[in-house]
Protein backbone atom coordinates (compact mmCIF):
# COMPACT_ATOMS: atom_id res chain seq x y z
CA UNK A 1 0.00 0.00 0.00
CA UNK A 2 1.37 3.49 -0.14
CA UNK A 3 1.60 5.60 2.76
CA UNK A 4 0.68 9.62 2.26
CA UNK A 5 2.46 11.60 4.96
CA UNK A 6 1.51 14.96 5.86
CA UNK A 7 2.82 17.84 8.30
CA UNK A 8 2.30 19.11 9.74
CA UNK A 9 -0.31 17.50 11.97
CA UNK A 10 -1.57 20.53 12.71
CA UNK A 11 -1.30 24.56 12.62
CA UNK A 12 -2.21 28.18 13.79
CA UNK A 13 -1.91 30.66 11.94
CA UNK A 14 -3.42 34.47 11.47
CA UNK A 15 -6.19 35.58 8.74
CA UNK A 16 -4.04 36.92 6.03
CA UNK A 17 -0.88 34.36 6.67
CA UNK A 18 0.59 32.18 3.74
CA UNK A 19 -0.15 28.59 5.12
CA UNK A 20 2.07 25.75 3.51
CA UNK A 21 0.84 22.10 3.84
CA UNK A 22 2.96 19.37 2.71
CA UNK A 23 2.16 15.26 1.59
CA UNK A 24 4.69 12.76 0.97
CA UNK A 25 3.65 9.53 -0.75
CA UNK A 26 5.61 6.55 -0.25
CA UNK A 27 6.43 5.58 -3.79
CA UNK A 28 5.62 7.49 -7.03
CA UNK A 29 2.06 8.77 -7.68
CA UNK A 30 2.95 11.00 -10.70
CA UNK A 31 0.51 13.56 -9.94
CA UNK A 32 -2.48 11.62 -9.26
CA UNK A 33 -3.13 13.41 -5.70
CA UNK A 34 -6.14 14.82 -4.49
CA UNK A 35 -6.63 17.77 -1.54
CA UNK A 36 -9.48 17.75 0.86
CA UNK A 37 -11.33 20.18 2.92
CA UNK A 38 -13.14 19.15 5.96
CA UNK A 39 -15.17 21.73 7.62
CA UNK A 40 -15.65 20.95 11.50
CA UNK A 41 -18.89 18.09 11.36
CA UNK A 42 -19.20 18.63 7.59
CA UNK A 43 -18.59 16.20 5.13
CA UNK A 44 -15.40 16.64 2.84
CA UNK A 45 -15.04 18.44 -0.14
CA UNK A 46 -12.37 18.09 -3.32
CA UNK A 47 -10.13 21.64 -3.57
CA UNK A 48 -7.11 20.45 -5.96
CA UNK A 49 -6.73 17.21 -8.02
CA UNK A 50 -4.12 15.73 -10.73
CA UNK A 51 -1.83 17.76 -7.77
CA UNK A 52 -2.42 21.21 -9.42
CA UNK A 53 -5.50 21.36 -10.88
CA UNK A 54 -8.09 23.65 -8.96
CA UNK A 55 -11.89 22.31 -8.64
CA UNK A 56 -14.50 23.98 -9.75
CA UNK A 57 -15.88 27.09 -7.07
CA UNK A 58 -12.93 27.22 -4.98
CA UNK A 59 -11.13 30.59 -4.05
CA UNK A 60 -7.91 30.76 -5.94
CA UNK A 61 -6.48 31.43 -2.48
CA UNK A 62 -5.52 27.93 -3.09
CA UNK A 63 -2.91 26.05 -5.06
CA UNK A 64 -1.48 22.89 -5.21
CA UNK A 65 1.80 21.36 -6.42
CA UNK A 66 4.10 19.04 -6.91
CA UNK A 67 4.63 15.72 -8.72
CA UNK A 68 6.05 12.25 -7.68
CA UNK A 69 6.26 11.52 -4.17
CA UNK A 70 6.34 15.00 -2.89
CA UNK A 71 3.27 17.23 -3.22
CA UNK A 72 2.28 20.44 -1.18
CA UNK A 73 -0.99 23.18 -0.79
CA UNK A 74 -0.70 25.98 -0.46
CA UNK A 75 -3.82 29.02 1.20
CA UNK A 76 -1.80 32.12 -0.02
CA UNK A 77 -4.16 34.28 2.24
CA UNK A 78 -5.54 32.49 4.99
CA UNK A 79 -9.33 33.55 5.69
CA UNK A 80 -11.58 32.95 8.66
CA UNK A 81 -13.55 30.36 6.67
CA UNK A 82 -10.31 28.33 5.60
CA UNK A 83 -10.29 26.79 9.25
CA UNK A 84 -10.58 22.94 9.35
CA UNK A 85 -8.47 19.91 8.29
CA UNK A 86 -6.88 19.39 5.16
CA UNK A 87 -6.59 15.93 3.61
CA UNK A 88 -4.66 14.18 0.98
CA UNK A 89 -5.47 11.47 -0.98
CA UNK A 90 -3.44 9.00 -3.58
CA UNK A 91 -5.21 7.80 -6.85
CA UNK A 92 -2.47 5.67 -8.46
CA UNK A 93 -3.11 2.63 -7.02
CA UNK A 94 -5.32 0.82 -4.76
CA UNK A 95 -5.85 0.33 -2.09
CA UNK A 96 -6.85 4.76 -2.53
CA UNK A 97 -4.85 6.66 0.35
CA UNK A 98 -5.33 9.51 2.61
CA UNK A 99 -2.69 11.40 4.74
CA UNK A 100 -3.72 11.54 8.28
CA UNK A 101 -4.72 15.11 7.99
CA UNK A 102 -3.25 18.83 8.88
CA UNK A 103 -5.31 20.65 11.04
CA UNK A 104 -5.86 24.55 10.41
CA UNK A 105 -6.68 26.50 13.62
CA UNK A 106 -6.79 30.25 13.10
CA UNK A 107 -5.19 32.50 15.60
CA UNK B 1 -29.66 19.57 -7.02
CA UNK B 2 -26.55 17.63 -7.76
CA UNK B 3 -26.47 15.17 -4.18
CA UNK B 4 -25.59 12.35 -2.29
CA UNK B 5 -27.62 11.46 0.27
CA UNK B 6 -26.83 8.06 2.55
CA UNK B 7 -29.13 6.59 4.80
CA UNK B 8 -29.36 3.29 6.80
CA UNK B 9 -27.17 3.91 9.87
CA UNK B 10 -27.51 3.01 13.60
CA UNK B 11 -26.34 1.36 16.39
CA UNK B 12 -25.91 -2.38 15.71
CA UNK B 13 -24.24 -5.17 17.95
CA UNK B 14 -20.79 -6.66 17.38
CA UNK B 15 -21.07 -9.51 14.78
CA UNK B 16 -24.05 -8.17 13.16
CA UNK B 17 -25.05 -6.41 9.87
CA UNK B 18 -26.13 -3.41 7.90
CA UNK B 19 -26.74 -1.54 4.67
CA UNK B 20 -26.31 1.66 4.15
CA UNK B 21 -27.50 3.10 1.04
CA UNK B 22 -26.23 6.19 -1.41
CA UNK B 23 -29.36 7.90 -3.23
CA UNK B 24 -27.95 9.76 -5.87
CA UNK B 25 -29.68 13.08 -7.54
CA UNK B 26 -28.81 15.71 -10.44
CA UNK B 27 -26.06 13.77 -12.60
CA UNK B 28 -25.79 10.68 -14.42
CA UNK B 29 -25.33 7.68 -11.81
CA UNK B 30 -24.56 5.31 -14.03
CA UNK B 31 -21.12 6.96 -15.76
CA UNK B 32 -19.40 7.00 -12.49
CA UNK B 33 -17.37 5.08 -10.37
CA UNK B 34 -18.50 5.25 -6.56
CA UNK B 35 -16.07 5.12 -3.71
CA UNK B 36 -17.47 4.46 0.22
CA UNK B 37 -15.13 6.61 2.78
CA UNK B 38 -15.43 6.11 6.60
CA UNK B 39 -14.07 8.12 9.01
CA UNK B 40 -14.10 7.02 12.61
CA UNK B 41 -14.54 9.24 15.44
CA UNK B 42 -12.00 11.92 16.05
CA UNK B 43 -9.77 10.20 13.55
CA UNK B 44 -9.03 10.72 9.66
CA UNK B 45 -10.38 9.45 6.35
CA UNK B 46 -10.67 5.90 5.41
CA UNK B 47 -11.31 4.78 1.52
CA UNK B 48 -13.46 1.49 2.20
CA UNK B 49 -13.92 0.58 -1.34
CA UNK B 50 -15.51 0.92 -5.16
CA UNK B 51 -17.72 -0.16 -7.93
CA UNK B 52 -17.04 0.60 -11.21
CA UNK B 53 -19.31 1.39 -14.02
CA UNK B 54 -21.10 -1.18 -16.31
CA UNK B 55 -18.90 -0.63 -18.83
CA UNK B 56 -16.07 -1.96 -16.42
CA UNK B 57 -17.96 -4.82 -15.35
CA UNK B 58 -19.24 -3.49 -12.12
CA UNK B 59 -15.98 -4.50 -10.19
CA UNK B 60 -15.32 -3.74 -6.74
CA UNK B 61 -12.45 -3.06 -4.86
CA UNK B 62 -11.74 -3.43 -1.09
CA UNK B 63 -9.69 -2.14 1.53
CA UNK B 64 -8.23 -4.85 3.62
CA UNK B 65 -9.74 -3.72 6.86
CA UNK B 66 -13.32 -4.89 4.55
CA UNK B 67 -12.29 -7.27 2.35
CA UNK B 68 -14.81 -10.26 2.66
CA UNK B 69 -17.12 -8.62 5.35
CA UNK B 70 -18.40 -5.41 3.05
CA UNK B 71 -19.75 -5.68 -0.44
CA UNK B 72 -20.36 -2.61 -2.42
CA UNK B 73 -23.35 -3.19 -5.28
CA UNK B 74 -25.11 -0.34 -7.17
CA UNK B 75 -28.45 -0.07 -8.95
CA UNK B 76 -28.53 2.41 -11.60
CA UNK B 77 -32.01 2.02 -12.52
CA UNK B 78 -32.30 3.16 -9.00
CA UNK B 79 -29.20 5.67 -8.91
CA UNK B 80 -28.31 4.00 -5.60
CA UNK B 81 -25.52 2.78 -4.10
CA UNK B 82 -25.14 -0.13 -1.33
CA UNK B 83 -23.04 -0.87 1.13
CA UNK B 84 -23.80 -4.24 3.12
CA UNK B 85 -22.07 -4.71 6.10
CA UNK B 86 -21.44 -8.31 7.97
CA UNK B 87 -19.62 -9.53 11.03
CA UNK B 88 -19.55 -5.45 11.94
CA UNK B 89 -16.82 -5.07 14.78
CA UNK B 90 -16.58 -2.09 17.37
CA UNK B 91 -13.65 -1.02 15.06
CA UNK B 92 -16.04 -0.16 12.03
CA UNK B 93 -17.85 2.72 14.27
CA UNK B 94 -17.74 5.51 11.94
CA UNK B 95 -19.72 7.97 9.78
CA UNK B 96 -19.63 6.39 6.28
CA UNK B 97 -19.46 8.93 3.62
CA UNK B 98 -20.52 7.72 -0.10
CA UNK B 99 -18.42 10.05 -3.14
CA UNK B 100 -18.44 10.01 -6.70
CA UNK B 101 -15.44 9.52 -8.37
CA UNK B 102 -14.31 11.92 -11.37
CA UNK B 103 -13.56 10.40 -14.71
CA UNK B 104 -9.85 10.46 -15.67
CA UNK B 105 -8.90 12.56 -13.15
CA UNK B 106 -9.80 9.30 -10.22
CA UNK B 107 -10.90 12.01 -7.66
CA UNK B 108 -13.86 12.01 -5.38
CA UNK B 109 -15.82 15.35 -6.77
CA UNK B 110 -19.24 15.27 -4.93
CA UNK B 111 -19.56 14.03 -0.87
CA UNK B 112 -22.87 13.25 0.83
CA UNK B 113 -23.23 14.36 4.31
CA UNK B 114 -22.38 10.77 5.70
CA UNK B 115 -24.50 8.30 7.89
CA UNK B 116 -23.37 7.16 11.52
CA UNK B 117 -22.63 3.60 12.12
CA UNK B 118 -22.13 2.60 15.86
CA UNK B 119 -21.41 -0.86 16.53
CA UNK B 120 -21.68 -1.70 20.40
CA UNK B 121 -22.88 -4.13 22.88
Amino acid sequence: DIQMTQSPSSLSASVGDRVIITCRASQDISRCLAWYQQKPGKAPEALIYSASSLQSGVPSRFSGSGSGTDFTLIISSLQPEDLGTYYCQQCKSYPVTFGGGTKVKIK
Amino acid sequence: EVQLVESGGGLVQPGGSLRLSCAASGFTFSDHYMDWVRQAPGRGLEWVGRTRKKTNGYTTEYAASVKGRFTISRDDSKNSLYLQMNSLKTEDTAVYYCARVRDNSWYLDLWGRGTQVTVSS
